[in-house]
């Protein structure tokens, strides 16, 4: 079947670095995807992976190994508003979004 | 990057009439769109999947009459609950394609039945 994994929650202090990781398992792969989600809003882009290796886009960086169907998020300089759901979706072979349930980002002063 | 716009992004209103939710990609044609639910505290979880033209595929348990979707065209869907109820109270989320890259949400639909 397939399955997306990632932790329900994590908890950091501003100004650190958390890294937020992702096990896939989907019918035929066509990308990774992560998204932010704030309470009460839609989910907004943050990345996209399709080969191996490391995206770095400004604090946000973004990790995909398909051999070992992973990825991880890397959230440098955390700021208050980073606090938001981050969301892993995989793209399957039909071009079909799997997502998983989302991780809980609490920022600590 | 580009823009989906959904509207109304709330709306209350009372069981058994029908709400009409509009998907609009405003700077692309979107070949694909996608209509999702969102439960509180739940990831987002698939209704069906529209391509202009043609008649939208279901998810399984989803109800086809009481969700209607149209795509007339290659920059509106629309997503009709008929005779809500208080349990199609929820948020509901669009989004379009461009081939089959990355997905561009629409800011999203509360909906309230009371």
């Amino acid at each position: 079947g397939q399955n997306i994994d990632q932790p329900t929650e994590m908890t950091a202090t501003e100004g650190a670095i958390v890294q937020i990781n992702c096990t896939y398992q989907t019918s035929g792969f066509n990308g990774l995807f992560w998204y932010q989600q704030h309470a009460g809003e839609a989910p907004t882009f943050l990345s996209y992976n399709v080969l191996d290796g490391l995206e770095e886009k400004g604090r946000f960086s973004s990790f995909l190994s398909r051999s070992k169907g992973y990825s991880y998020l890397l959230l440098k300089e955390l700021q208050m508003k980073d606090s938001a759901s981050y969301l892993c979706a995989s793209m399957d072979s039909n071009y079909q979004l799997i997502w998983g349930a989302g991780t809980k980002l609490i920022i600590k002063p | 990057g580009a823009v989906v716009s959904q509207h109304p992004s709330r709306v209350i209103c009372k069981s058994g009439t029908s709400v009409k939710i509009e998907c609009r990609s405003l700077d692309f044609q979107a070949t694909t769109m996608f209509w999702y639910r969102q439960f509180p505290k739940k990831s987002l979880m698939l209704m069906a999947t529209s391509n202009e033209g043609s008649k939208a595929t279901y998810e399984q348990g989803v109800e086809k009459d009481k969700f209607l979707i149209n795509h007339a065209s290659l920059t509106l869907s629309t997503l009709t609950v008929t005779s809500a109820h208080p349990e199609d109270s929820s948020f509901y989320i669009c989004s379009a394609s461009i081939g089959d890259t990355e997905a561009f949400f629409g800011q999203g639909t509360r909906l309230t039945v009371v």
